[in-house]
């Protein structure tokens, strides 16, 4: 089954820094790769999922990249604010509905101090 | 966009009793609906994956006598707490996806469970 590795498990950065969260998969069948967002008491929220047709997307801030050869894949966060400390999880899968299950990795918190 | 919602948001329940807990789409078709449970600080652990008129497929060490899964429409499906014992108190999260998976796996917001 798929295996992915989540790094670091806790990121502290300043204001206005940028933040990079990486995952490695091991499943070469896998080709969606989302990233949620978990604040304290809620339910995971999609920020940003790719496909592996696509090296790199981009939404304002935020930023993923995926390897496909060497079977990694990056959430990058510039000019961090304070709202965005959180839980990240990154997650891969074979397909983004039907009955696919995600893997997910072990989640990265995100302190950003003001 | 895809919005899936959870209810309720938190329950405290004596120990013995049953607890449901629903999860809804509210703009999309869930064919397939999954139930995690999560600890704190922890990743979300996969209970089981449901599929709309299916019998809920259970991961290896989940009771599947005492975590009923129900997804009898594309809208809903409820997790029952059967019997619930202090150690079944954790967050319990709901997520669902349509078949052509447009709008990957969206989570609802998550229900709290304190047995006491």
């Amino acid at each position: 089954g798929e295996n992915v590795e989540q790094h670091p498990s806790t990121l502290s950065v300043q204001e206005g820094d940028s933040a990079v969260i990486k995952c490695t998969y091991s499943d070469s069948a896998s080709n969606y790769f989302p990233w949620y967002k978990q604040e304290l008491g809620k339910g995971p929220q999609l920020i940003i999922d790719i496909r592996s047709n696509v090296g790199e997307k981009k939404d304002q801030r935020i930023a993923v990249t995926l390897n496909k050869t060497a079977k990694h894949f990056s959430l990058h966060i510039t000019e961090t604010q304070p709202e965005d400390s959180a839980v990240y999880f990154c997650a891969a899968s074979e397909g983004s509905g039907g009955s696919y299950i995600p893997t997910f990795g072990r989640g990265t918190s995100l302190i950003v101090h003001p | 966009g895809a919005v899936v919602s959870q209810h309720p948001s938190w329950v405290i329940c004596k120990s013995g009793t049953s607890v449901k807990i629903e999860c809804r789409s509210l703009d999309f078709q869930a064919t397939t609906m999954f139930w995690y449970r999560q600890f704190p600080k922890q990743s979300l652990m996969l209970m089981a994956t449901s599929n709309e008129g299916s019998k809920a497929t259970y991961e290896q060490g989940v009771e599947k006598d005492k975590f009923l899964i129900n997804h009898a429409s594309l809208t809903l499906s409820t997790l029952t707490v059967t019997s619930a014992h202090p150690e079944d108190s954790s967050f319990y999260i709901c997520s669902a996806t349509n078949s052509g998976g447009s709008y990957g796996y969206t989570f609802g917001s998550g229900t709290r469970l304190t047995v006491v």
